[in-house]
C-alpha cells in the first residue's frame, strides 16, 4: 500500500521569506500523480500545486514549486515571498495514475505559520 | 459555477443514533469521493462512485458505515449507531472523468459530526 509521510508536524516561516515543507512517499508504482493541498482554519481544501510523475520538470505555481526527485521519492514544496494568508495546514497527497481506485493518499500534515 | 456542498455542517449525535450525512458534487463531476478527517490528522479515504457505481468501499471503517449515490449525483454518507469515534469532520470531494485526464479532486467545506 502507499503511504505518504510528513515528517514536520509545525513549519514556522517571518512574512516575505521562503519556507520548505517535506513529503516523501512510498510506492512500486512507476506512474503516480503528487498533490499540494492547503486547508485555511476555514477547513476547505485547496489544491496547491500537482506533478506528474512522468514529467522530470518540476511544477511550479506562482509562488509555489516542488522539489520532485522521483528516485529518493521525495516530494517537497517551497512558499516563496510567504504571506499572511499562506498560514493553513498543508497536505502532501498521492494518486496512482493508472488502474485500480482513483482515492488520495494523504500525509498527516504540516501546520505553517506566518509571522508578521 | 457553485462548488462541492455538503449539509448539514455541523451534526451533534447521541451515541446509539443514526445519521445521514449529504453530499452535492460540481455539476457533471463524474467521480465522487468521501473522506474522514479525525482532528489533527490528514484525510483518510473511505469510498469513491464512478456515476452511480461505488467503486472502491475499501475505507470504510465497519458495516455500520454505509454511503449511497443513487442517481450518479448526490451522495449521501449514512452511518447507523453512531460511536464515539466516529467523530471526525466528514469531507467530500469530486473530480471530473479520468478518462479525460481530468484527476484533480475538488473538495467541500465537510460536515463535523460528535458523537455524545
Amino acid at each position: 500500500a502507499q503511504t505518504v509521510t510528513q515528517s514536520q508536524p509545525e513549519m514556522s516561516v517571518q512574512e516575505a521569506e521562503t519556507v520548505t515543507l517535506s513529503c516523501t512517499y512510498d510506492t512500486s508504482e512507476s506512474d503516480y500523480y503528487l498533490f499540494w493541498y492547503k486547508q485555511p482554519p476555514s477547513r476547505q481544501m485547496i489544491l496547491v500545486i500537482r506533478q506528474e510523475a512522468y514529467k522530470q520538470q518540476n511544477a511550479t505555481e506562482n509562488r509555489f514549486s516542488v522539489n520532485f526527485q522521483k528516485a529518493a521519492k521525495s516530494f517537497s514544496l517551497k512558499i516563496s515571498d510567504s504571506q499572511l494568508g499562506d498560514a493553513a495546514m498543508y497536505f502532501c497527497a498521492y494518486r496512482r495514475a493508472q488502474g485500480g481506485s482513483e482515492k488520495l493518499v494523504f500525509g498527516k500534515g504540516t501546520k505553517l505559520t506566518v509571522n508578521p | 459555477g457553485a462548488g462541492v456542498s455538503q449539509s448539514p455542517r455541523y451534526k451533534v449525535a447521541k451515541r446509539g443514533q443514526d445519521v445521514a450525512l449529504r453530499c452535492d458534487p460540481i455539476s457533471g463531476h463524474v467521480s465522487l469521493f468521501w473522506y474522514q478527517q479525525a482532528l489533527g490528522q490528514g484525510p483518510e479515504f473511505l469510498t469513491y462512485f464512478q456515476n452511480e457505481a461505488q467503486l472502491d468501499k475499501s475505507g470504510l471503517p465497519s458495516d455500520r458505515f454505509f454511503a449511497e449515490r443513487p442517481e450518479g449525483s448526490v451522495s449521501t454518507l449514512k452511518i447507523q449507531r453512531t460511536q464515539q469515534e466516529d467523530s471526525a469532520v466528514y469531507l467530500c470531494a469530486s473530480s471530473l472523468a479520468r478518462r479525460l485526464g481530468q484527476y484533480e479532486q475538488y473538495f467541500g467545506p465537510g460536515t463535523r459530526l460528535t458523537v455524545t
